[in-house]
């Protein structure tokens, strides 16, 4: 069975400084990860995704993921946090391969921005 | 122009009402799903619908029927609900089941009082 971990229900940076959000998968076959963001009161936007053979994933709003299979992790990083970054962040799993879509979501990381 | 669509965003009504939920995506998808998000933020698959036939079901009370009348629209009705069904519904969309990019609604905040 595929799950997901965040640790961190809360982060918390200083504006300018680097963001790291954990996420640790678990998956019996190699997976699609993803990043989604979600502003308060609205729907989930995908950030980045990973589906193929490049581990270093690039995303919009300068954030970036890097699937390491060693350690299964897709940790996601950003080198200067932004007070706009604040926000919820939810690292998911698909099957590879799978037939059906179904995303199994992490517990989501409230990332707050002090100026 | 909205790319997934739900109404409505708000919804407040009394333990044991029906209610339903309507959601469209202009986006030509070819299948939908149906998402809740509780409390605790946490999201969990309820339903999935490929070209309007039902693929995922994740043990959800019959109380929630969904029904997909084209593959561009997902409705979700709820019979008899229960304090525990407040929530925040979203519905989302994706190309081709199975890469899990998904494109989602904004959210239905029901409340069950």
């Amino acid at each position: 069975a595929q799950s997901v971990t965040q640790l961190g229900s809360h982060v918390s940076v200083s504006e300018g400084a680097l963001v790291l959000l954990r996420c640790n998968y678990s998956s019996s076959v190699p997976p699609y990860l993803f990043w989604y963001v979600q502003y308060p009161n609205q729907g989930l936007q995908l950030l980045l995704k990973y589906t193929s053979a490049a581990t270093l994933v690039k995303g919009i709003n300068g954030f970036e993921a890097e699937f390491k299979k060693s350690e299964t992790s897709f940790h996601l990083t950003k080198p200067s946090a932004h007070m706009s970054d604040a926000a919820e962040y939810f690292c998911a799993v698909s099957l590879r391969g799978g037939n059906t879509g179904k995303l199994i979501f992490g517990q989501g990381t409230t990332l707050q921005v002090k100026p | 122009d909205t790319a997934v669509s739900q109404t409505p965003k708000y919804l407040v009504t009394q333990m044991g009402n029906d209610k339903s939920i309507k959601c469209e995506q202009n986006l030509g998808h070819d299948t939908m799903y149906w998402y809740k998000q509780d409390s605790k933020k946490f999201l969990k698959i309820m339903f999935s619908y490929n070209n309007k036939e039902l693929i995922i079901n994740e043990t959800v009370p019959n109380r929630f029927s969904p029904k997909s009348p084209d593959k561009a629209h997902l409705n979700l009705h709820i019979n008899s609900l229960e304090l525990g069904d407040s929530a925040v519904y979203f519905c989302a969309s994706s190309v081709v089941a199975g890469t899990g990019e998904l494109f989602f609604g904004e959210g239905s905040r029901l409340t069950v009082l």
